[in-house]
């Protein structure tokens, strides 16, 4: 049962384009939806993070927005740079220090 | 930020040995985890931990054990290696106040 999952697989957008990768999640007591940055040979590193009681959270260029009623989250990164090319993953928990559950990774290559 | 280091970056191991891959966290984290990731699988929870000596299975547990002996350290365990394990392994911990950080992954192939 995949409890998180994230569209699209892959993404190719232009240097200053907006890149918007999208996550439903079915379990209803998730409260915690972080989205990590992964660059090949790396681990996965905490990019932003948003809790159900707002609809949107910003730091610099990206942005998550948050649907509680559908019980979507997506990211957008604004302006996107050849160096945002990474794998992105989005994920869901119950705390923030719990257990996450992770969608499956959109790879995103923004082109120069 | 969590700083989270993994004993190997990459490993050769053959069908059936048992196979041991460190963990270690410096930032005096109670939660640890192991995760196994595998191209458009995403990652996949295979045991955690919420203490010392303590340990819950995660999704995947078949074919894994895990010891946490002390709060910083936490292994993964292959008893016996097998071909669909050939995978990369990664380690994390957590607060909740910095939430869950990421060693850099130990790529296993498992001839």
């Amino acid at each position: 049962q995949q409890q998180v999952k994230q569209s699209p697989q892959s993404l190719i957008v232009q240097k200053g384009g907006i890149s918007i990768i999208n996550c439903a999640y079915e379990n209803t007591a998730f409260d915690y939806f972080p989205w990590y940055q992964q660059f090949p040979g790396k681990g996965p590193a905490l990019l932003i993070a948003i809790r159900p009681d707002v609809s949107e959270k910003k730091e610099g260029r990206f942005t998550i927005s948050f649907n509680k009623s559908a019980k979507q989250f997506s990211l957008h990164i604004m302006d996107s740079q050849p160096g945002d090319s990474a794998t992105y993953f989005c994920a869901a928990s119950i705390g923030s220090a719990r257990q996450l559950t992770f969608g499956s990774g959109t790879q995103l290559t923004v082109l120069p | 930020d969590v700083k989270v280091t993994q004993s190997s970056r990459y490993l050769v191991k053959r069908t059936g040995e048992k196979v041991f891959l460190e963990c270690v966290q410096d930032m005096d984290h109670e939660n640890m985890f192991w995760y196994r990731q595998d191209p458009g699988l995403g990652l996949r929870l295979i045991y955690f931990s919420y203490d010392v000596k303590m340990k819950e299975k995660g999704d995947i547990p078949e074919g894994y054990s895990v010891s946490r002996e002390k709060k910083e350290r936490f292994s993964l365990i292959l008893e016996s290696a097998s071909t669909n394990q050939t995978s990369m392994y990664l380690c994390a911990s957590s607060s909740p106040q910095q939430g869950v950080g990421f060693g850099p992954g130990t790529r296993l192939t498992v001839t």
